[in-house]
């Protein structure tokens, strides 16, 4: 199975501020990437797939970039709605994996 | 639009079973796999696998293979996932989730809990 390791593990930031989060697959995914946005209580949430295509309805604050075995997913202009736990999914091999996530507070 | 509505929370004894059901509504039901996910706290998110929503066909993370059991009736378009010889570390939620590749929509996720 492909390993999907996600840094850091949790993450204080303020508002407005410009935050990343880091996933490294355990071999090439081909862009294969995708990001979720999981608020407490809620289901996951789509965010961007293909490793940079934003999924539909999703501010374009958000952004994903990456290629081969390293991609990252940044947050412009952090506002108060975006605390939240982030996923990565590798989607180019079975089983598909997920990163272990990012929790994402308010400083 | 795109709803996936999953079944309520489960209170299972060890070595019972549980079915869950997910009702998709607001597309063509055939026209997209079903795919099953658990989240626990430790462990984090898992991949179970998917069923073809038209022919039935199914594929297993193989850690999954003898414990869930996916099916589909296409007359009511709903997918269901059986969970069989439940142990604690069968205890998660779980969502279905409308597969591309990646998951688009997702039901609310259905909590099972394995007690004694």
């Amino acid at each position: 199975d492909i390993q999907m390791t996600q840094s850091p593990a949790s993450l204080s930031a303020s508002l407005g501020e410009t935050v990343t989060i880091e996933c490294r697959a355990s071999e090439d995914i081909y862009s294969n990437l995708a990001w979720y946005q999981q608020k407490p209580g809620n289901s996951p949430q789509l965010l961007i797939y293909d490793a940079n295509s934003l999924a539909d309805g999703v501010p374009s604050r958000f952004s994903g970039s990456g290629s081969g075995t390293q991609y990252s997913l940044k947050i412009n202009s952090l506002q108060s709605e975006d605390v939240a736990s982030y996923f990565c999914q590798q989607y180019n091999n079975y089983p598909y994996t997920f990163g272990a996530g990012t929790k994402l507070e308010l400083k | 639009q795109v709803q996936l509505q999953q079944s309520g929370a489960e209170l299972a004894k060890p070595g019972s079973s549980v079915k869950i059901s997910c009702k998709a509504s607001g597309y063509t039901f055939t026209s997209y796999y079903i795919s099953w996910i658990k989240q626990t706290t430790g462990q984090g998110l898992e991949y179970i696998g998917y069923i073809n929503t038209g022919s039935g066909g199914t594929n297993y993370n193989e850690k999954f293979k003898g414990k869930a059991t996916l099916t589909v009736d296409k007359s009511s378009s709903t997918a269901f996932m059986q969970l069989s010889s439940l142990t604690p570390d069968d205890s998660a939620v779980y969502y279905c989730a409308r597969r591309v590749h990646w998951f688009a929509y997702w039901g609310q996720g259905t909590l099972v809990t394995v007690s004694s």
